[in-house]
């Protein structure tokens, strides 16, 4: 069974620093996504970025990048340049590729942003 | 280009009673998915909906059923309410022309008393 680990309950970064969130899943699988969603107090669960496995590129969205070490079976979030409207839940989430295949979340990283 | 939304935003209810929830996919998206996510925890898989049909399922108790509509759009009903069913329940919408990347809805907070 797919899962996925975030270590990290709880970091914290000043404004205008860079942090970075860890992720580690399990599979046996070849080809799946992984994603980073962000989760402030109003609860919508927003996408941050999206990684396709078979790509090696690690993807890229504006402040927001990602390490993916496929066969280390970890995908880090970096947030660059933080801001206090980056201060939120953050989950790590899998899913296999094809069909209609569900996600599968990390327990999330409370990300706090200081002034 | 309205995103995904969801019916109602808060609920309250008791032991034993039923509730049933919904959910508007996404302009474009045929596929909808529900999660439930308990305090401080993940959002858990428990269904999801394709062309009318559950397509999956996760480690969910038949309490729970839902339904999609030829529209797309879905509901969630929970039969005899437990108190750990209390939690946020996520909506998701999706298609196959968007790179199946789902799309989250606000959720409802329910609330078992």
């Amino acid at each position: 069974a797919q899962t996925v680990t975030q270590s990290q309950p709880e970091m914290s970064v000043q404004e205008a620093e860079t942090v970075t969130l860890s992720c580690t899943y399990d599979t046996s699988e070849s080809d799946y996504y992984l994603f980073w969603y962000k989760q402030p107090p109003s609860r919508q669960m927003i996408l941050v970025i999206r990684q396709e496995a078979y790509k090696q590129q690690n993807a890229t969205e504006n402040r927001f990048s990602v390490n993916f070490q496929k066969a280390a079976k970890s995908f880090s979030l970096k947030i660059s340049d933080s801001q206090l409207g980056d201060a939120a839940m953050y989950f790590c989430a899998y899913r296999l590729s094809g069909g209609y295949n569900k996600l599968i979340f990390g327990a999330g990283t409370r990300l706090a942003v200081h002034p | 280009d309205a995103g995904v939304t969801q019916s109602p935003t808060h609920l309250i209810k008791t032991r034993g009673q039923q509730v049933t929830l919904r959910c508007s996919p996404k302009s474009g998206h045929d596929t909808v998915s529900w999660y439930q996510q308990a305090l401080g925890q993940g959002p858990q898989f428990i269904f999801q909906y394709y062309e009318e049909e559950e397509r999956q399922r996760g480690n969910f108790p038949d309490r729970f059923s839902g339904h999609q509509f030829p529209n797309y759009s879905s509901e969630l009903n929970v039969n005899a309410l437990l108190l750990g069913d209390s939690a946020l329940y996520l909506c998701a919408s999706s298609s196959v022309a968007g790179g199946e990347t789902q799309y989250f809805g606000p959720g409802t907070r329910l609330l078992v008393l």
